[in-house]
């Protein structure tokens, strides 16, 4: 089945402990990109990445870090998470060959940071 | 990035037809509307998208008058499990520039029986 893969889907922390949440795609989708989602503010970028070695920053990028070594994963880094990071967070794909069926997204991690 | 504007919510019955429309008056020529369907704790899901006049699929219609500057998307006869938050996009399709989409703040439908 064609979808997106977030890790874990809670997770609860504490200020400063450096935690990554994994995504990956097995759709050969070149376009990733991270969200957060929060109450009257809807969805922000986080970054994005075009391919493989190539990312940048979004709307919301501090505090983040992402890497893209491979084409299926898209993983976010915080490395020093503090509480106005507690969010729910999306990974998104989409190829950038072909038709247009816009972004498949993962089933969201919810982060909590005390 | 054009600004869009949508109805923060909207209550509808089973069986009836919903309608919402998007206004986007600083749409740009190379811009396309995609709109996103977003249950509770799920990610959003692609539903449709265009450029001009209209565009139907299985899930619904979406209609865009000349001049661009609004869209309607229409789900026809829904259900209670279209009960969702509805959002309105308008940019450059990814694979053209490598733009990303902007959400807002979407429609809340809530579809009673």
């Amino acid at each position: 089945e064609a979808q997106v893969t977030q890790n874990p889907r809670y997770l609860i922390t504490v200020t400063g402990k450096k935690l990554t949440v994994t995504c990956s795609q097995n759709m050969n989708h070149e376009y990733m990109s991270w969200y957060r989602q929060d109450p009257g503010l809807g969805l922000r970028q986080i970054y994005y990445s075009m391919n493989v070695e190539v990312t940048d920053k979004g709307d919301v990028p501090e505090g983040y870090k992402v890497s893209r070594k491979e084409k299926r994963n898209f993983p976010l880094i915080l490395e020093s998470p503090s509480p106005n990071q507690t969010s729910l967070y999306f990974c998104a794909s989409t190829p950038l060959t072909g038709a247009d069926y816009g972004y498949t997204f993962g089933s969201g991690t919810r982060l909590t940071v005390v | 990035l054009a600004k869009t504007t949508q109805p923060i919510s909207m209550d509808s019955y089973e069986g009836q037809e919903v309608n919402i429309t998007c206004s986007h008056n600083n749409i740009a020529t190379n811009d396309y509307i995609t709109w996103y369907q977003q249950f509770p704790s799920q990610g959003p899901r692609f539903i449709i998208q265009g450029y001009k006049t209209k565009v139907t699929n299985e899930v619904a219609s979406l209609f865009i008058p000349a001049d661009r500057k609004s869209s309607t998307l229409s789900l026809p006869r829904v259900s209670l499990s279209d009960t969702a938050v509805y959002y309105c996009l308008v940019g450059v399709p990814i694979k053209a520039a490598g733009n990303k989409l902007t959400f807002g703040g979407g429609t809340r439908v809530l579809v009673k029986p």
